[in-house]
């Protein structure tokens, strides 16, 4: 059972343009949403992350906005350049500030911006 | 800060050798370190949590006695692939999680380390 769904598997965007990738889960224990940044042949690092007490969060071109009651949370990357061409992937986590929990991935989706 | 490094970056090994990958946290000490599996175009795959001083905790399906971990001190994990076959081959990943409150449950990754085995 996939606890994390992300779509779409892969987007293209063309310089400028706004990506929106979105995710959806379904254990509501979950109470904290990052967004990792993979690059080619590197581990992931993290973007932006959220929290269920808020509907929206900026930082820089990155903006998460999460929906509580449809259980469902997206990043959005506005003026998208050619180096944010990567793999990201969502993720949830249950239990935040505890000592326990592992974090959910979703699949990924790999973005390729155009010049 | 908050950097985790990995060793080696890329291995090459033949077929029934070990190979030992370390993760270490380089300027934070981590209560929890995670070791990930990923093959190509793939999510990330939980293969093993480790708390310092304590065995390690795996997931359903990956074997114990294959994947050797060490969790030796708060700031380093080794992952050892024992009798390595071509299945094996993968990018491995490591992630820590601090214990630093204000960034508490934060995880840092690993760069990845590249195995090939012939």
């Amino acid at each position: 059972q996939q606890q994390v769904k992300q779509s779409p598997q892969s987007l293209i965007v063309q310089k400028g343009g706004i990506s929106i990738i979105n995710c959806a889960y379904e254990n509501t224990a979950f109470d904290y949403f990052p967004w990792y940044q993979q690059f080619p042949g590197k581990g992931p690092a993290l973007l932006i992350a959220i929290r269920p007490d808020v509907s929206e969060k900026k930082e820089g071109r990155f903006t998460i906005s999460f929906n509580k009651s449809a259980k469902q949370f997206s990043l959005h990357i506005m003026d998208s350049q050619p180096g944010d061409s990567a793999t990201y992937f969502c993720a949830a986590l249950k239990n935040y500030g505890g000592s326990q929990g592992n974090l959910i991935f979703g699949k990924g989706t790999k973005l390729s911006v155009k010049p | 800060g908050a950097v985790v490094s990995q060793h080696p970056s890329r291995v090459i090994c033949k077929s029934g050798t070990s190979v030992k990958i370390e993760c270490r946290s380089l300027d934070f000490q981590a209560t929890t370190m995670f070791w990930y599996r990923q093959f190509p175009k793939q999510s990330l795959m939980l293969m093993a949590t480790s708390n310092e001083g304590s065995k390690a905790t795996y997931e359903q399906g990956v074997e114990k006695d294959k994947f050797l971990i060490n969790h030796a001190s708060l700031t380093l994990s080794t992952l050892t692939v024992t009798s390595a076959h071509p299945e094996d081959s993968s990018f491995y990943i490591c992630s820590a999680r601090s214990r630093d409150s204000g960034s508490y449950n934060e995880q840092f990754f690993g760069p990845g380390t590249r195995l090939t085995v012939l």
